[in-house]
């Protein structure tokens, strides 16, 4: 069984702040994590993904994510927030089913406002 | 490569109807897989194909949907009798059959359906 729990529904940050999403999961084997955005009314864009290689993960616009296995965590950070970051940002782990596919399970999001 | 693509993007209907939604993956992926997504929710499995064969099902995938991938290309998703609580963001998403590129769905722009 794998879960993924995502900590604050709706995060608010000031233009030119740290964000930080809060990103933690459950998996009885070691798992793929992923970090999607999605625009409203946009299907899901991936910004980056672990999968055990570097611990500390490089995405796209910006972003990053450190994978800590004693904490089960995988957090989502960018240093300086963009107006263009607000949107919808979902954790998500998978591993490999019994079908050959990668199962994948999903958080229930977390909304990043910046504000001007 | 031009990206998942659905088909309509919107959908209102009126509650017993029937709808049926399109989903043309990446031509080269093998994967093809179905998600359900409602406000304030992450996408929920529901279906997977391997090429033309469809390998699981959810048990959110009541005897009302069905879902084809006819010739292991585009594929549908039939809903039949809708309700009301079938309103939701349906999502497309496709991936590679080998290698690293498997871990990763990419995602089309997703069928909002509205059943009133």
């Amino acid at each position: 069984a794998q879960s993924v729990t995502q900590l604050g529904s709706h995060v608010s940050v000031s233009e030119g702040a740290l964000v930080l999403l809060r990103c933690n999961y459950s998996s009885s084997v070691p798992p793929y994590l992923f970090w999607y955005v999605q625009y409203p009314n946009q299907g899901l864009q991936l910004l980056l993904k672990y999968t055990s290689a570097a611990t500390l993960v490089k995405g796209i616009n910006g972003f990053e994510a450190e994978f800590k296995k004693s904490e089960t965590s995988f957090h989502l950070t960018k240093p300086s927030a963009h107006m263009s970051d607000a949107a919808e940002y979902f954790c998500a782990v998978s591993r490999l089913n019994s079908g050959g596919y990668q199962k994948v399970t999903f958080g229930t999001g977390t909304k990043l406002q910046v504000i001007p | 490569d031009t990206g998942v693509s659905q088909d309509p993007r919107h959908k209102i209907t009126k509650r017993g109807q029937n709808v049926t939604f399109r989903c043309d993956p990446i031509s080269e992926h093998n994967r093809l897989y179905w998600y359900r997504q409602t406000l304030g929710q992450g996408p929920e499995f529901l279906t997977y194909f391997q090429n033309e064969a469809q390998l699981e099902k959810s048990r959110l995938l009541s005897d009302r949907f069905s879902a084809e991938r006819p010739k292991g290309s585009f594929s549908t998703l039939e809903i039949q009798r809708t309700e009301q609580g079938d309103s939701a963001m349906y999502l497309c998403a496709s991936s590679s059959y080998t290698g690293e590129e498997s871990y990763e769905q990419y995602f089309g722009p997703g069928t909002r359906l509205t059943v009133t």
